[in-house]
């Protein structure tokens, strides 16, 4: 297993910033995802992150608004850029533990509101 | 492209058991997850399914039939605390990527 946490937890912003999310694993990992949850909704896929490669993002999605950094294989951030009322989500990350094959772990995810 | 359909709500009694259908088309397909995900919380996985077939873990079971692009989640001896959202996914051919259903609300009355 794994445990994850991620800051900020929530966050209230003005249009137009910009906030990066931080997420931190106990143990290495290879694979790292980046999901968006509007309450009440499902996940959408942003991006999958792999150590020592650029993010793979999902159609929609593009790296002048989402970077992602994924420095090591314990932490990953994701900042959204010029944020627009629409961010306002929950940004959730996610790692794969490859030995637990096709089980993903989640963090406890941020509550961002953007006014 | 990937799709996968599942009903917004169920309610059941408390004590009952209560069946989530999941359908999905794909055009690859490498197995069926099912996560809970109560208000407030992140999702934790439940189960997976590569085979045909059911697989239990305690209360929950799950199924899959691959040739009728379909499987479900059995919750049994419902408890209020199984009040919560649960998603099929479907883990895309070639990649890790999970492709999420809508989702389940599901509410445990007394």
């Amino acid at each position: 297993s794994a445990v994850i946490s991620q800051k900020p937890s929530r966050d209230i912003c003005q249009r137009g910033t910009s906030l990066t999310i931080q997420c931190q694993v106990d143990s290495q990992v290879t694979m790292m995802f980046w999901y968006r949850q509007q309450p009440g909704q499902s996940l959408t896929l942003i991006a999958t992150a792999n150590q020592g490669s650029e993010a793979t993002y999902e159609s929609g999605f593009v790296i002048d608004k989402f970077p992602i950094s994924r420095p090591n294989l314990t932490f990953s951030t994701l900042t959204v850029s010029n944020m627009s009322p629409e961010d306002s989500s929950i940004y959730l990350c996610s790692v794969e533990m490859v030995r637990d094959s096709y089980e993903q772990y989640f963090g406890p995810g941020t509550r961002l509101t953007v006014t | 492209g990937q799709s996968l359909e599942q009903p917004s709500e169920v309610t059941a009694v408390e004590g009952a058991i209560v069946q989530i259908n999941c359908t999905y088309q794909t055009s690859g397909f490498y197995g069926l997850s099912w996560y809970q995900q109560h208000d407030g919380g992140a999702p934790t996985f439940l189960s997976y399914n590569a085979l045909d077939g059911l697989e239990e873990t305690g209360r929950f079971s799950s199924f899959l039939s691959r040739s009728d692009s379909y499987g479900y989640l059995l919750l049994q001896e419902l408890q209020m605390k199984d009040s919560a959202s649960y998603f099929c996914a479907v883990r895309e051919s070639g990649s890790y990527k999970l492709i999420f259903g809508s989702g389940t609300r599901l509410l445990v009355r007394p």
